[in-house]
């Protein structure tokens, strides 16, 4: 069974720094692409960055670039969100998803962890 | 900044059919958008519906069908059930600057 578990959100001051993490179980995690997604609350998604199967090479939305870092360890079928410069319209709840088959952005999904940016 | 519109909402009753779409501003969508369809539900995790235009998921109902409508791409439900109620969202990839875009998603009352 496939499952992605997040973990690493909570609360920090705006200009912090948070590690999300989300741990991949069930599939041959070095195989797939993973994706981080967000959704601020009562609002709808955002894609915020993906990474390839071998961690070579992130892309990222605009809004993030030069703030945010996607990584990976395939040793540990872990995914990573290094996310720095925190502002308040960086809260959200963060999903990691797993690239499916080509060109599915996302067929499994993890229940998301939440961060919020506040003083 | 390339913006993906849907409709905020749509009703439909039970057993009929709707069609819910997703346009880019860049223009019309293609199959080279790569179209993907999710469901929200409150609560459960997103469920990948529809991916690559018309590609459906290995659990995605049949009622469920893909397309491209016009300059749009388009989810369509024939035979809705109750549970078809929630929120539906839009992935085009665009590339560059903005690889992949959500729409700002359908809200679906069934009534």
């Amino acid at each position: 069974e496939v499952q992605l578990v997040e973990s690493g959100g909570g609360l920090v001051q705006p200009g912090g720094s948070l590690r999300l993490s989300c741990a991949a179980s069930g599939f041959a995690f070095n195989r797939h692409w993973m994706t981080w997604v967000r959704q601020s609350p009562g609002k709808g998604l955002e894609w915020v960055a993906n990474i390839k199967p071998d961690g070579r090479e992130g892309y990222y939305v605009d809004s993030v670039k030069g703030r945010f870092i996607i990584s990976r360890d395939n040793a540990k079928n872990s995914l990573f969100l290094q996310i720095n410069s925190l502002r308040v319209e960086d809260t959200a709840v963060y999903y990691c998803a797993r690239g499916g088959a080509d060109w599915s952005e996302g067929d499994y999904w993890g229940q998301g962890t939440l961060v919020t940016v506040s003083s | 900044q390339t913006v993906v519109t849907q409709e905020p909402s749509l009703t439909v009753s039970p057993g009929g059919t709707v069609t819910l779409t997703c346009a880019s501003s860049t223009g019309a969508v293609t199959r080279g958008h790569h179209p993907n369809w999710f469901q929200q539900k409150p609560g459960q995790a997103l469920r990948a519906l529809i991916y690559d235009t018309s590609n459906k998921q290995s659990w995605t109902p049949a009622r469920f069908s893909g397309s491209l409508l016009g300059d749009k791409a388009a989810l369509t439900l024939s035979g809705v059930q109750p549970e078809d109620e929630a929120e539906y969202y839009c992935l085009l990839y665009h590339g560059g600057v903005q690889p992949w875009v959500f729409g700002g998603g359908t809200k679906l009352t069934v009534l």
